[in-house]
């Protein structure tokens, strides 16, 4: 059973424009959040982070948004650039793990010029 | 280049050989993950390491992989009696803490 979805397989974005990733998931203990970026062929980049206490993490373009109560974090991109096009990875972790992390199956984003 | 390597990059195998990867992690890390990634699947932990003890496996790791990470510093994953079913891309990451840091991955094709 996955425990992070990411629903949407794939995203077309125009150039400028807001791009909006969505993941949700569905285990409780969850207290620690990332966002990575994938480009084929290469390891996954790390983009951004949130712990559970906070709601909000914003770095440059990047901002994320946790919603606890519905279990649901999103990464907003803007504006958008054609350098954004990847495969983008929501991942987990639990608190008490030893940091080992749940990821789910992307998004991939095209920005379009 | 500061960065988690790995090697090799890409490693094609007949199906019952054995294959061992390597990883370097970032030198001030103390933690090391290995996981694994197939085609449309985000990656999949397998074993995490605190300097040198291994301190977790996923039931995803059978008795034909093992990992060792002497000293602390870089670490191999060995794959024995490789399937096809193995094939995948290895991928290890570095972190100090929550964030972690991957490195470009080996990519294994059993045939």
């Amino acid at each position: 059973d996955q425990q992070v979805k990411q629903n949407s397989p794939s995203l077309s974005v125009q150039e400028g424009r807001i791009s909006i990733l969505n993941c949700d998931y569905t285990n409780s203990m969850f207290d620690y959040f990332l966002w990575y970026k994938k480009y084929p062929a290469e390891g996954p980049t790390f983009l951004i982070s949130i712990s559970s206490i906070k709601d909000k993490n914003e770095d440059g373009r990047f901002t994320v948004f946790l919603n606890k109560s519905a279990k649901h974090l999103s990464l907003h991109i803007v504006p958008s650039q054609p350098g954004d096009s990847a495969v983008y990875f929501c991942a987990a972790s639990a608190e008490g793990s030893q940091g080992n992390l749940i990821f789910g199956k992307g998004t991939k984003l095209s920005v379009k010029p | 280049d500061t960065g988690v390597s790995q090697n090799p990059r890409h490693k094609i195998t007949k199906r019952g050989q054995n294959v061992t990867f390597r990883c370097d992690p970032i030198s001030e890390h103390n933690r090391l993950y290995w996981y694994r990634q197939t085609l449309g699947q985000g990656p999949e932990f397998l074993t995490y390491f605190q300097n040198e003890a291994q301190l977790e496996k996923s039931r995803l790791l059978s008795d034909r992989f093992s990992a060792e990470r002497p000293k602390g510093s870089f670490s191999t994953l060995e794959i024995q009696r490789t399937e096809q079913g193995d094939s995948a891309m290895y991928l290890c990451a570095s972190s100090t803490y929550y964030e972690q840091y991957f490195g470009p991955g080996t990519r294994l094709t059993v045939t």
